[in-house]
């Protein structure tokens, strides 16, 4: 069964900070990997995708990465702005399965300070 | 990008009635949509998925009778949420994928519905 862990569950940084989001997962067999941000009491707005072949994509000041073999990604976010402050969710989709099988990480809950 | 919209966005409700939640795609065609729960600080689980035209598929631990599902149109999919209860009570989410092989491989999300059962 896969798991989804995301380091740390929360994260509080001045305004113009760089950052990293962490996102693990036990198993490999994978089919893409999304990164999703949630306001509070609002859906989830997809930020990157990346499938299994890639090892990263860029939009903004967003880039992710993955490592497929080690079972991580990362969510770089630069020059961090209030407007920013969000949860930030992966999510992994599995080779077999189909959507339905889509595990989400419980997320990292940000806070970006002016 | 594809915009998935769900109605109503909050409902408060007595324990024992009965509550709908409506999701549609606004400018697509989603043969399939999901319906996700979300408890606070948890992550989202899937509680079925809905087909256009046929019945819904729904995961282990996921009541049928009480979680009705209808996907009556390529645009819309609703979940009824039957004699609710306060540990029903939580964010209900539904998503949606582009059919087809145009369609890609993301997932659309809508903004979610707040259910409380009192």
């Amino acid at each position: 069964k896969q798991e989804v862990t995301q380091i740390p569950a929360a994260l509080s940084v001045p305004e113009g900070e760089n950052l990293v989001l962490n996102c693990s997962f036990t198993d490999s067999a994978i089919y893409n990997l999304q990164w999703f941000r949630q306001d509070p009491g609002k859906g989830l707005t997809s930020l990157l995708l990346i499938q299994s072949s890639q090892r990263e994509q860029t939009s903004g000041r967003l880039n992710a990465s993955l490592d497929k073999s080690s079972g991580r990604s990362t969510l770089y976010i630069a020059a961090s702005q209030p407007g920013d402050s969000a949860t930030y969710l992966c999510a992994v989709r599995p080779i077999s399965g189909g959507y339905q099988k889509v595990t989400f990480g419980i997320g990292t809950k940000l806070q970006v300070i002016p | 990008g594809a915009v998935v919209s769900q109605h109503p966005s909050r409902v408060i409700c007595k324990s024992g009635t009965s509550v709908k939640i409506e999701c549609r795609s606004l400018d697509f065609q989603a043969t399939t949509m999901f319906w996700y729960r979300q408890f606070p600080k948890q992550s989202l689980m899937l509680m079925a998925t809905s087909n256009e035209g046929s019945k819904a598929t729904y995961e282990q631990g996921v009541e049928k009778d009480k979680f009705l599902i209808n996907h009556a149109s390529l645009t819309l999919s609703t979940l009824t949420v039957t004699s609710a209860h306060p540990e029903d009570s939580s964010f209900y989410i539904c998503s949606a994928r582009i059919g087809g092989r145009a369609g890609g491989n993301e997932q659309f999300f809508g903004p979610g519905t707040r259910l409380t059962v009192l």
